[in-house]
């Protein structure tokens, strides 16, 4: 069954430091891995995706399958990074699959 | 914003009432979902749908039902709301990006609607 997986609800940092923010996968083909991010009341929007290998506002991620993880980084954390982050995964179907997210928060 | 809108932005109403959702899209996608969002379970499907009149259960789709009779509408309908159903409901239409090869589709979503059921 695809699943999602964020181990962390909440992660706090001093602006600064670097960030990490685990995702891990189980899905049975080859997904579409996705990072969206949630800015205070506002709406999702997509932050990166695996496919495209750039780095958005300093974050990148890469897909490791064997590990299937997917985790988010950034060397040094910004103020305005505090948000909600999702991993979410694309699979057949045209289906998306969210994890439950983790709340960053960065310390000035 | 990819064109999506969302009607009511917040909604309170009470136990047992019906209530509709509506979600407005510009651009004529094909796909649409609702989402609804709540601490500790982040984004879970409720119900999606692929073309006018083809909709499918998501993972919570228990107590709401939807309908699409056009392309850029779906709605959400609690047919009896209850206080479990007190979340933020999001929108979302799915767009192929062509930027790459092979089929890719990326998620716009909607602003939300913040319902409460008293």
């Amino acid at each position: 069954a695809q699943r999602v997986t964020q181990p962390e609800k909440l992660l706090s940092v001093f602006k600064g430091a670097p960030v990490e923010l685990k995702c891990n996968y189980s899905y049975s083909g080859s997904p579409e891995l996705f990072w969206y991010v949630q800015y205070s009341r506002q709406r999702l929007q997509l932050l990166l995706r695996h496919i495209s290998r750039e780095s958005i506002k300093g974050f990148t991620a890469d897909l490791n399958k064997g590990e299937t993880s997917f985790h988010l980084k950034k060397p040094f954390a910004q103020e305005e990074d505090s948000a909600m982050y999702y991993c979410a995964l694309s699979g057949t179907g045209n289906q998306f699959y969210f994890g439950t997210g983790t709340s960053l928060t960065v310390i000035p | 914003d990819a064109g999506i809108t969302q009607s009511p932005r917040h909604k309170v109403t009470e136990t047992g009432t019906p209530v509709t959702l509506r979600c407005h899209q510009t651009e004529n996608h094909r796909y649409m979902y609702w989402y609804r969002q709540d601490p500790g379970h982040g984004l879970r499907l409720i119900h999606y749908s692929y073309g006018v009149k083809d909709t499918d259960k998501g993972e919570v789709s228990d107590g709401y039902s939807v309908s699409r009779s056009k392309t850029e509408d779906f709605l959400l309908t609690l047919e009896s709301a209850t206080s479990s159903q007190t979340s933020v409901y999001f929108c979302a239409i799915s767009v192929r990006d062509r930027g790459f090869v092979g089929p890719s589709y990326e998620q716009y979503f909607g602003p939300g609607t913040r319902l409460t059921v008293t």
